[in-house]
């Protein structure tokens, strides 16, 4: 079982704003990082640290922590962007190990 | 450009041992940390363990500590993802991934070997 949890699917009107999370306690301590993984690709790091976007990630995506929850929001969600999601971070350990979350299924309807 | 090339898909049989690997280039392979990353068939990503390869400092999640062997060979930028008796349960998409300096997040991405275990 993972110690990371996330809602294993969410839906979204198009254009409208959905918030994806991930708790754990292990984030009351650490950020965590997301990534995209649409079917038949590797995933894709969206969001690490504080609120840190890679380079050619749209300003649609943003994190946010509280407490032991951190959270994807895509403000004006795409087609495009219906994929799956997951969230990392170390575990509770805090000993350089890390882990992911369970992963949640985003629909873009 | 940075990227991280893995070996091609494999087919073995239970009980057979292999190796696959993951070349990096387009940056300093010795000064950042590379971590295995499993995915089941429909499944989620399971975070396997890193290896920094400047000293091989090498740490396992505990789901797979003793179960695969990662290393590294700096001279040739790459690293390896190992299995001495290969079960059915082995079969899954392994990708190789960088770490981002300073913050645990993985910004690269290898392409994935599919390894595939049947009898």
């Amino acid at each position: 079982s993972s110690e990371l949890t996330q809602d294993p699917a969410v839906s979204v009107a198009l254009g409208q704003t959905v918030r994806i999370t991930c708790q754990g306690d292990s984030l009351r301590s650490y950020y965590a990082s997301w990534y995209q993984q649409k079917p038949g690709q590797a995933p894709v790091l969206v969001i690490y640290g504080k609120n840190n976007r890679p380079s050619g990630i749209p300003d649609r995506f943003s994190g946010s922590s509280s407490g032991n929850t951190a959270s994807l929001t895509i403000t004006g969600a795409q087609a495009e962007d219906e994929a799956d999601y997951y969230c990392n971070s170390r575990d509770s350990s805090g000993n350089h190990l890390m882990v992911f979350g369970g992963g949640t299924k985003l629909t873009v309807l | 450009e940075v990227q991280l090339v893995q070996s091609g898909a494999e087919v073995k049989k239970p009980g057979e041992s292999l190796k696959i690997s993951c070349k990096g280039s387009g940056y300093s392979f010795t000064s950042y940390w590379i971590g295995w990353v499993r995915q089941m068939p429909g499944k989620g990503l399971e975070w396997m363990g890193i290896i920094y390869p400047g000293d091989s400092d090498t740490r396992y999640s505990p789901s797979f500590q003793g179960q695969v062997t990662i290393s590294a060979d700096k001279s040739i930028s790459t690293a390896y993802l190992q299995w001495s008796s290969l079960k059915a349960s082995d079969t899954a998409m392994y990708y190789c991934v960088r770490v981002v300096a300073g913050h645990d997040a993985f910004d690269i991405w290898g392409q994935g070997t599919m390894v595939t275990v049947s009898s």
